[in-house]
């Protein structure tokens, strides 16, 4: 069975420009999170999918992010324009159940916005 | 506000050490807890968890953590490290209200040979 993929693994861009991160759950599971890590600091909670329906959004940290479901399958996760705070490592994870603690968790997208 | 700490940022150990990883919470009220491991390239796995059953958790690749509420702490231990154990680790509690993960900022453990 596949597990949570996330494209890309790694992504490079500039100030301003646009970035799209895509997370695939694995199959079956209704529920999708977002967290990121900021270069040194905690993983935070970004947002909480529960089919194509936004759960809680409170952690987006502002307008310029912008995550959809369309479907209810994969996810897709944009900034834009990106800053340079915004490099750090998305995860994504999903579960089957409401609970993130019967989540897996993919293998995260690297940012580096220069 | 709930949250996670974890001391020292970086461990080293020889491999045949015990390992020791710290990790305190603050919560007024016992939570559930996580430890997570991060493999060189891949993605956040579940070592452990702690849900108020017993207080010593016993997780996979041999090792454990206990749950110490007088502390408020849930090192995560190891007798025996191996090469392989060279990863990061986070500690997590789960926060009911609003199914969240509160995650320390990571413990880089190096195992020397």
């Amino acid at each position: 069975e596949a597990g949570v993929t996330q494209f890309p693994s790694h992504s490079v861009i500039e100030k301003g420009q646009t970035v799209t991160l895509r997370c695939d759950p694995i199959s079956g599971h209704d529920n999708l999170y977002w967290y990121r890590r900021v270069m040194g600091k905690e993983i935070k909670f970004l947002l909480h999918f529960v089919k194509e329906s936004k759960q809680d959004e409170s952690g987006m940290p502002n307008n310029r992010f912008l995550a959809e479901r369309t479907g209810g399958t994969y996810s897709t996760l944009k900034v834009q324009p990106a800053e340079l705070e915004d490099s750090g490592v998305y995860f994504c994870a999903s579960s089957q159940y409401d609970s993130i603690t019967e989540a897996f968790f993919g293998q995260g997208t690297r940012l580096t916005v220069v | 506000a709930q949250s996670v700490t974890q001391l020292g940022s970086h461990v080293s150990v020889s491999e045949g050490a015990l390992v020791l990883l710290r990790c305190n919470y603050s919560s007024s009220v016992p939570p559930y807890l996580f430890w997570y491991v991060q493999y060189p390239n891949q993605g956040l796995q579940l070592l452990l968890k702690y849900t108020s059953a017993a207080t010593l958790v016993k997780g996979i690749n041999g090792f454990e953590a206990e749950f110490k509420k007088s502390e408020t702490s849930f090192h995560l231990t190891k007798p025996s490290a191996h090469m392989s154990d060279a990863a990061e680790y986070f500690c997590a509690s789960y926060m009911e209200y609003g199914n969240k993960l509160v995650f320390g900022a990571g413990t880089i453990l190096r195992v020397k040979s």
